[in-house]
């Protein structure tokens, strides 16, 4: 099995230009995560789904947006990308509120 | 809010020895997780502890939990170089928080 799969690996953006982060996992999950890592932190919750058609907001949501049409895809949109979103994007996906998250490699974002 | 602090925040002990890293958390949670991360590598599940008095062990690792005093400790067990690492703990209900890490070196 993938797991848990991210693309891209590595982007630099522009400031203001937008793209979409990939995610998408084959394990059935139900619960989907998208965290944000900046260097020598823990993790921060950006967005999370608890199913396909629902999401909610995680710590630092702001800048972000996410949908979740199928169990299998959790895309993370950045609409005006700012410095400050310069990070480590993690994905991670759990069958349960109860079982520990699988994690994609991560997609390292640099924006200049 | 949640908010969890690990400690120490940076550890460099030597081959062999024991220590134990701290996670403590400030409101009542239903589950707590450990996570490995090795440097530009993603994260990796150690244990899983869903209730008060749980204890896990892997190897040299072991974690338990203790709901009451709000703490979570990782025990480290005659170390070893392989086991240098960052490691997290997790809490929370939906919105789960991370702890700040720990970053362990092994010193031979």
């Amino acid at each position: 099995n993938a797991g848990v799969t991210q693309t891209p690996k590595f982007r630099i953006l522009k400031i203001g230009q937008s793209m979409t982060l990939q995610c998408a996992q084959d394990m059935n999950h139900n619960y989907m995560y998208w965290y944000r890592q900046d260097p020598g932190m823990g993790l921060k919750l950006i967005y999370y789904s608890v199913g396909a058609g629902i999401t909610d907001k995680g710590e630092v949501p702001n800048g972000y947006n996410v949908s979740r049409s199928t169990t299998e895809d959790f895309p993370l949109r950045l609409e005006l990308a700012a410095p400050s979103q310069t990070s480590v994007y993690f994905c991670a996906s759990s069958y349960s509120r109860y079982q520990p998250q699988h994690f994609g490699d991560g997609t390292r974002l640099s924006i200049l | 809010e949640l908010k969890v602090e690990q400690n120490p925040l940076f550890l460099s002990m030597q081959e062999g020895k024991n220590y134990t890293i701290y996670c403590n958390y400030s409101t009542t949670s239903d589950r707590l997780y450990w996570y490995r991360q090795d440097p530009g590598k993603s994260l990796e599940s150690l244990f899983v502890l869903l209730s008060n008095g749980a204890v896990k062990q892997e190897g040299r690792l072991m974690a338990s939990l203790d709901t009451k005093a709000r703490l979570s400790t990782l025990h480290i067990t005659a170390a070893v170089h392989d086991l240098s690492a960052t490691y997290f703990c997790n809490f929370g209900n939906e919105k789960l928080t991370f702890g700040t890490g720990t970053r362990l070196t092994i010193i031979p």
